[in-house]
């Protein structure tokens, strides 16, 4: 059974950086894309960023690009989200979340709050 | 990127009553659309991929339909559990995109 943990949100001043950690337990870390999906308060899913199983291909959404980077360790069944120039408006749940065999989201973590505020 | 809307926002519906949410799709995404369902405090989790797939361990009374732009999620006999935000996915091309949700609230 795959559980994904994430771990490292918090209060952050705008302007600060934040890493995200999402650790993953079952099988087969390596053998799958994982994607990060944030959802302000009352609102509906947001992609964020992907992915590919070995690392070597990586995608941000418009309104993080230049800002936020995805990273994984394989060896350590671990998934990262690096957010730097934080703004307000990316306040909300960020979760982790693998494919299944094929382009949707089989596994969701619990999700970490992020709240950008002074 | 594909704009996903869907209708309608919020559904007051009685148990045993049919539910029937759609999903429009900004321009074709084949069969690349999924649907989630998310309870308070909860993460979304996945009932249907591929437009038409039952994902494993969903009750039957969900089920997909639909190709293109336009597609359908419908619960046959809504039961007191299926209180809950459901959104639409589409997978066809990054940014992947989701719908704003419909809300269905039991009466």
């Amino acid at each position: 059974q795959v559980q994904l943990v994430e771990s490292g949100g918090g209060v952050v001043q705008p302007g600060r950086s934040l890493r995200l950690s999402c650790s993953a337990s079952g099988n087969s870390f390596r053998n799958y894309a994982f994607h990060w999906v944030r959802q302000a308060p009352g609102k509906g899913p947001e992609w964020v960023a992907v992915i590919s199983s070995n690392g070597n291909n990586k995608d941000v959404a418009d309104s993080v690009r230049g800002r936020f980077t995805v990273s994984r360790d394989n060896s350590k069944d671990t998934l990262y989200l690096e957010m730097n120039s934080l703004r307000r408006e990316d306040t909300a749940v960020y979760y982790c979340a693998r494919v299944g065999y094929g382009d949707y989201l089989e596994y969701w973590g619990q999700g970490t709050l992020v709240i950008v505020s002074s | 990127e594909i704009l996903l809307t869907q209708s309608p926002g919020f559904q007051s519906v009685s148990p045993k009553e049919r539910v029937t949410i759609t999903c429009r799709a900004s321009q074709s995404i084949g069969y690349n659309l999924h649907w989630y369902q998310q309870k308070p405090g909860q993460s979304p989790k996945l009932l249907i991929k591929y437009a038409t797939e039952s994902f494993s361990g969903v009750p039957s009374r969900f089920s997909g339909s639909g190709s293109g732009t336009d597609f359908t999620l419908t619960i046959s006999s809504l039961e007191a559990e299926d209180a809950a935000t459901y959104y639409c996915h589409q997978s066809m091309s990054l940014p992947w995109t989701f719908g704003q949700g419909t809300k269905v609230d039991i009466k």
